[in-house]
C-alpha cells in the first residue's frame, strides 16, 4: 500500500535561516507528489507538485522541492524562512493506479523564532 | 482564499447522534473529496464524488455517506457518531474527474471541526 512518511514532527528554525522538510514515500513507480501548507483556521494550500520532468520543482512563497527517485524522497526547501511561514506542512502522494486517493503524511509543524 | 466554503465551522454532538456537514465547491468544479483529519494527523481520504456519483472511497465504514448536488454543493453525513469521529473534516474541490493530478489541483476548504462527546 502507498504510504507517506514525514520523519520530523516538529522543526524550529530562526527567521532568515534555511529550511528543509523531509518526505519519503512508498510506491513502486513515480507517483504524483505534493506539498501543502496548513495555517490555523485555514484550509490546505498547495505549495507545489511534481509528476514528471525536472526533478526540482518551484512553488509558491519561495518554496522548492526535489524529487529523488533513488531515495523515494520529495523534500521541501526554502533558502530563507520568514515568520509567516510558521504553519503545518503536509506531504501527499497520489498514484495513477489509485486514481483519486490522496495519501497524506502526518505533517511537520514549523516554528519560526525571531 | 480557495473559493471553497464549509459549514458549520464548529460542531458538538453526542455519541450515537447523526451529523451533516456541508461544503460549497468552486463554481464549475465537478469533483469533491472529503477528508478526516484527526488531531495531530494528516488528512485521511473518506470518499470522492464526481458529477453526483461516488467515485472512490477510503477505508471508512458505510455510516459515512455523502451527497453531491448540481449546484456544486455537497454534504458529508455521519450516522451513529463515535468518540473517534472527533476531527477536522475537510472538503476539496477540483475541476475534472479527480484522477489526473498532473493537470488539476484540489482546492481545500477551511474545514468543520467536529467534537463528539
Amino acid at each position: 500500500a502507498q504510504s507517506v512518511t514525514q520523519p520530523d514532527i516538529h522543526i524550529t528554525v530562526s527567521e532568515g535561516a534555511s529550511l528543509e522538510l523531509r518526505c519519503n514515500y512508498s510506491y513502486g513507480a513515480t507517483p504524483y507528489l505534493f506539498w501543502y501548507v496548513q495555517s490555523p483556521g485555514q484550509g490546505l494550500q498547495l505549495l507545489l507538485k511534481y509528476f514528471s520532468g525536472d526533478t526540482l520543482v518551484q512553488g509558491i512563497k519561495g518554496f522548492e522541492a526535489e524529487f529523488k527517485r533513488s531515495q523515494s524522497s520529495f523534500n521541501l526547501r526554502k533558502p530563507s524562512v520568514h515568520w509567516s511561514d510558521a504553519a503545518e506542512y503536509f506531504c501527499a502522494v497520489a498514484t495513477p493506479n489509485t486514481g483519486n486517493q490522496f495519501y497524506f503524511g502526518t505533517g511537520t509543524s514549523l516554528t519560526v523564532i525571531p | 482564499e480557495t473559493g471553497v466554503t464549509q459549514s458549520p465551522t464548529h460542531l458538538i454532538k453526542t455519541r450515537g447522534q447523526q451529523v451533516t456537514l456541508r461544503c460549497s465547491s468552486q463554481s464549475g468544479h465537478n469533483t469533491v473529496s472529503w477528508y478526516q483529519q484527526a488531531l495531530g494527523q494528516g488528512p485521511q481520504f473518506i470518499f470522492q464524488y464526481y458529477r453526483e456519483e461516488e467515485n472512490g472511497r477510503g477505508n471508512f465504514p458505510p455510516r459515512f455517506s455523502g451527497l453531491q448536488f448540481p449546484n456544486y454543493s455537497s454534504e458529508l453525513n455521519v450516522n451513529a457518531l463515535e468518540l473517534d469521529d472527533s476531527a477536522l473534516y475537510l472538503c476539496a474541490s477540483s475541476l475534472g474527474g479527480g484522477t489526473q493530478w498532473d493537470q488539476e489541483t484540489q482546492y481545500f476548504g477551511p474545514g468543520t471541526r467536529l467534537l463528539v462527546l
